[in-house]
C-alpha cells in the first residue's frame, strides 16, 4: 500500500460527458502528480501540483483539467469525453525532501463508451 | 528532452533463471533513474531507484539494476526468477534538477514459466 488513494477504482460513461476523478496524496506530501495510462500511448506525464499551484504541464489536453486543494488533495477533471480518453489515470505524489520519489496510487480505469 | 527505451515487450524465463531487462535512457541533463513494477489490476510500485553515488542499486524483492553512463543503460537484473516476479515492468528517467516528472518505457511484460 503506498498510501496514495485514488478514487472511484472503475468508472463508465458516455461520450461528450465529464467526470471527476479524486486523488488523496501520502500523509505529508505536497506534490501530485497524474499520469495516463493507455495502450497506444503508454505512461503519459499530464501534469503537476505543487502545494496548490501548477508546478508543470505535460501532454494534457485542453479539455481537461486539474486542481489541488488546501488540504492537498487533487481532482483531474476530464470533460467532452471522447472514446480515446479511456484510459487508466494514475496519480502520485512525492515529499520535498530526498530525491522526491513518486508514489503511486492504484488508479481509476476510466471507459467511455 | 528525455526519453527512455526498454528492449523488449515481452521476456519470458524459467523459475529460477536470470531476469534480465533491459533499459536505455536518453537525457541532456545528470537523470534520476527508476524501475517500477505494475501487478495485474494495480497501480506501480517502486523498485529502486539510482541518483547518485553507488552505480549499482539494489532494491526490493532481490532485484537490482546498474546505472552506466556510458552506455546510457540502467538494465534490471534479478539472479533467480520467481512465479510471483510475472508482472509489467517500466523504467523510468528524470531531470536531476528542475523539471520532476517520470518519464517511462514501454514497458516489459515479464512472464515466469515453472
Amino acid at each position: 500500500d503506498s498510501g496514495v488513494t485514488q478514487t472511484p477504482k472503475h468508472l463508465i460513461t458516455a461520450t461528450g460527458q465529464r467526470v471527476t476523478l479524486r486523488c488523496s496524496p501520502r500523509s505529508g506530501d505536497l506534490s501530485v502528480y497524474w499520469y495516463q495510462q493507455s495502450l497506444d500511448q503508454g505512461l503519459q506525464f499530464l501534469i503537476q501540483y505543487y502545494n496548490g499551484e501548477e508546478r508543470a504541464k505535460g501532454n494534457i489536453l485542453e479539455r481537461f483539467s486539474a486542481q489541488q486543494f488546501p488540504d492537498l488533495h487533487s481532482e483531474l477533471n476530464l470533460s467532452s469525453l471522447e472514446l480515446g480518453d479511456s484510459a487508466l489515470y494514475f496519480c502520485a505524489s512525492s515529499g520535498s525532501t530526498g530525491y522526491n520519489e513518486q508514489y503511486f496510487g492504484p488508479g481509476t480505469r476510466l471507459t467511455v463508451t | 528532452a528525455q526519453s527512455v527505451t526498454q528492449l523488449g515487450s515481452h521476456v519470458s524465463v524459467s523459475e529460477g533463471a536470470l531476469v534480465l531487462l533491459r533499459c536505455n535512457y536518453s537525457s541532456s541533463v545528470p537523470p534520476y533513474l527508476f524501475w517500477y513494477v505494475q501487478y495485474p489490476n494495480q497501480g506501480l510500485q517502486l523498485l529502486l531507484k539510482y541518483t547518485t553515488g553507488a552505480t549499482l542499486v539494489k532494491g526490493i524483492n532481490g532485484f537490482e539494476a546498474e546505472f552506466k553512463k556510458s552506455e546510457t543503460s540502467f538494465h534490471l537484473t534479478k539472479p533467480s526468477a520467481h512465479m510471483s516476479d510475472a508482472a509489467e515492468y517500466f523504467c523510468a528517467v528524470r531531470r536531476s534538477q528542475g523539471a520532476q516528472k517520470l518519464v517511462f518505457g514501454q514497458g516489459t511484460r515479464l512472464t515466469i514459466n515453472p
